[in-house]
């Protein structure tokens, strides 16, 4: 199993909208609504914000969205402000208790 | 509150032998499933390995099966993950993560860092 394809960098200004992108295929991302979204700032451990498909946990602000389609997913960040700046990576279950993570994405705030 | 730490990382010599904890608080731990995911330096994220609540079931990713074995004690809230015959693409900061029933990892230790070299 290959990882899950996400694009290296993306960037935005503070109080735009940014869209990551997160590609697998009909044995993963597009075969179970399981794809998860962790932010990973530098030095420290990943952070749950978007499980099951585009739920958010208790905490996480709601400019944080996620959709899929097919077998891509995509998270959206509104309003982007500087703490946004982070790695962003994509998570799916790949079935027979296995799970698959994106290579990650590096957000500037420009 | 629910936190898992980690112990055990360290430099070791290719072919050697590691074997990490998680100590789980704050929650009943045999009500959930663990993961041991990995972090090579500079790399994205990788998952390892998954132990169902008893201990009795668990499943690896393909790089480590026949090397690595994951397992829990859960009269001490405790994960373990015995490394053996270590290449030096196991260097990595390594996490334990909590599986929620949505299969995604909802509390994640702060990780260990395993350095294979000679």
């Amino acid at each position: 199993q290959s990882a899950l394809t996400q694009p290296a960098s993306v960037s935005g200004s503070p109080g735009q909208s940014i869209t990551i992108s997160c590609t697998g295929t009909s044995s993963d991302v597009g075969n179970y609504n399981l794809v998860s979204w962790y932010q990973q700032r530098p030095g420290k451990a990943p952070k749950l914000i978007i499980y099951e498909g585009n739920k958010r946990p208790s905490g996480v602000s709601n400019r944080f969205s996620a959709s899929k389609s097919g077998n891509t997913a995509s998270l959206t960040i509104s309003g982007l402000q500087a703490e946004d700046e982070a790695d962003y990576y994509c998570c799916s279950y790949a079935g027979f208790t296995t799970w698959l993570f994106g290579g990650g994405t590096k957000l500037t705030v420009l | 509150q629910e936190q898992l730490v980690e112990s055990g990382g360290g430099v070791v010599q290719p072919g050697t032998s590691l074997r990490l904890s998680c100590a789980a608080s704050g929650f009943t731990f045999n009500n959930y499933a663990m993961h041991w995911v990995r972090q090579a330096p500079g790399k994205g994220l990788e998952w390892v390995a998954v132990v169902w609540y008893d201990g009795k079931d668990k499943e690896y990713v393909g790089s480590v099966k026949g090397r690595f074995t994951i397992s829990r004690d859960n009269s001490k809230n405790t994960l373990y993950l015995q490394m053996n015959s270590l290449r030096a693409e196991d260097t990595a900061v390594y996490y334990c993560a909590r599986r929620q029933n949505t299969d995604d990892f909802d509390i994640w230790g702060q990780g260990t860092l395993v350095t294979v070299s000679s």
